[in-house]
């Protein structure tokens, strides 16, 4: 199984609401990443969960909160947010000295 | 500091015809590089890496990329364009620090006329 596996594939919330995204991954691997991507850009990096343990946290604001239950599973809760965080949300997993990150096919996520 | 440029935000080719997109990047030591292909509202496929070795890597869907360390280059070619091959192209490197992470470019989106 090669296959990072993230739902709901897309997410509507008023800024009041608070929701979860969620991913999966069954290859074994050992980090798991949150990015953020606008429109027409790159992916930006949010959060780097290594061994279960948050590693990299690029100064995203509080209202985004990340979660790795266990290995395999990786949340990001969501709460009070702004129309400006309305994005895809792409999960990653990598593991090994080849480092490649295979990418989920992403949350649409749009705030009103 | 590490950074990733591609210069070409967009570029069109011919059906049949062959393609080339840049990727140039600044990182102390080796690299370890990647290039992305991603369909819209899609996540991100990896095409192919390089870590170290041959520095002329074969990926899917018939890529190919040549690292050039005198030139901190990295481009990706394909012989012959798909219409399939429409989508948005992103080069990356990978850096260590806390973790391991990835330095995206901007991205190239490729257009395929028939």
């Amino acid at each position: 199984d090669t296959e990072v596996t993230q739902t709901p594939k897309h997410l509507v919330m008023g800024m009041t609401n608070k929701k979860s995204l969620k991913c999966e991954q069954h290859m074994g691997h050992r980090a798991m990443y949150w990015y953020k991507q606008k429109a027409k850009k790159p992916p930006e990096l949010m959060f780097v969960y290594s061994y279960e343990k948050l590693s990299i946290n690029e100064s995203v604001p509080s209202r985004f909160s990340p979660e790795c239950p266990n290995s395999s599973l990786l949340n990001l809760h969501l709460h009070a947010l702004q129309p400006e965080d309305s994005a895809l949300y792409l999960c990653a997993s990598s593991q090994g000295e080849d480092r490649e990150q295979f990418f989920g096919p992403g949350t649409r996520l749009t705030v009103l | 500091a590490q950074s990733v440029t591609q210069p070409d935000i967009h570029i069109t080719v011919s059906e049949g015809a062959s393609l080339e997109l840049r990727c140039n990047y600044s990182y102390g030591a080796t690299p370890y590089l990647f290039w992305y292909v991603q369909s819209p509202g899609q996540g991100l496929q990896l095409l192919l890496k390089y870590f170290s070795g041959d520095t002329l890597v074969q990926g899917i869907k018939g890529f190919e990329a040549e690292f050039k360390r005198s030139q901190s280059s990295f481009n990706l070619r394909k012989p012959s364009v798909h219409w399939s091959d429409a989508a948005e192209y992103f080069c990356a490197v990978g850096v260590e620090g806390q973790g391991f992470s990835f330095i995206f470019g901007k991205g190239t989106r490729l257009l395929v006329k028939p």
